[in-house]
């Protein structure tokens, strides 16, 4: 069964905007990790939050973690064309059994 | 590519015959696993590794079988291919260990007709 479920499900901005993706997930976890995936191709590691941090940042991204809520949020600011992609959360839960992801959200910059 | 390779790249295969796809990685790492992902589920795992011939389960096993025989090389084989079966498939490494970020190969896209 999928883990998290991200939110939107779609997102359409203009250049420069910025763009918020969340993901609620249901059980605990050891750490939740972003990824992007541009058409056609393999995903690719953004970030990876711990469940003891509450934010951090890389670059233009930012996120959260909210474990009491179950709850994260993917933010990119200053967005570009080559931003348009599907993002995806996904958790792990400690052992060896690889990360549990969500459907993802595509997200379309607008030039 | 964290030095991944997947073959073959693109595959059309008829039902009911036996399919192996192969992941090829240059370093030594221990974690191996094999996703496949299908519009409106997202990736969901089917098999994994922790080291050669240590194997085991995911959510999406059925159908399904794969070996280590060599620590670079993850194999997954569909024993008899199902229309059901048609996805993209990954391979994706921890070179870092467990509860550590992955690194994804470029995908197989398998067809059964």
């Amino acid at each position: 069964s999928q883990q998290g479920e991200e939110d939107p499900q779609a997102l359409s901005i203009q250049e420069g905007e910025n763009a918020t993706m969340n993901c609620s997930y249901k059980t605990s976890i050891n750490n939740l990790q972003w990824y992007r995936q541009n058409s056609g191709r393999g995903l690719v590691h953004l970030i990876l939050i711990r469940s003891n941090e509450r934010e951090k940042h890389s670059g233009r991204l930012r996120v959260t973690l909210d474990t009491s809520k179950k709850s994260s949020s993917l933010l990119i600011t200053a967005s570009r064309a080559a931003d348009t992609a599907s993002y995806f959360c996904a958790t792990m839960g400690g052992g060896a059994d690889g990360l549990t992801f969500g459907k993802g959200t595509h997200l379309i910059i607008q030039p | 590519d964290a030095g991944i390779t997947q073959s073959p790249r693109h595959k059309v295969t008829e039902t009911g015959t036996p399919v192996t796809l192969r992941c090829h990685q240059t370093e030594n790492h221990r974690y191996m696993y094999w996703y496949r992902q299908d519009p409106g589920h997202g990736l969901r795992l089917i098999h994994y590794s922790y080291g050669v011939k240590d194997t085991d389960k995911g959510e999406v096993s059925d159908g399904y079988s794969v070996s280590r025989s060599k620590t670079e090389d993850f194999l997954l084989t569909l024993e008899s291919a199902t229309s059901s079966q048609t996805s993209v498939y990954f391979c994706a490494i921890s070179p870092q260990g467990i509860n550590t970020e992955a690194f994804f190969g470029q995908g197989t896209r398998l067809t059964v007709v």
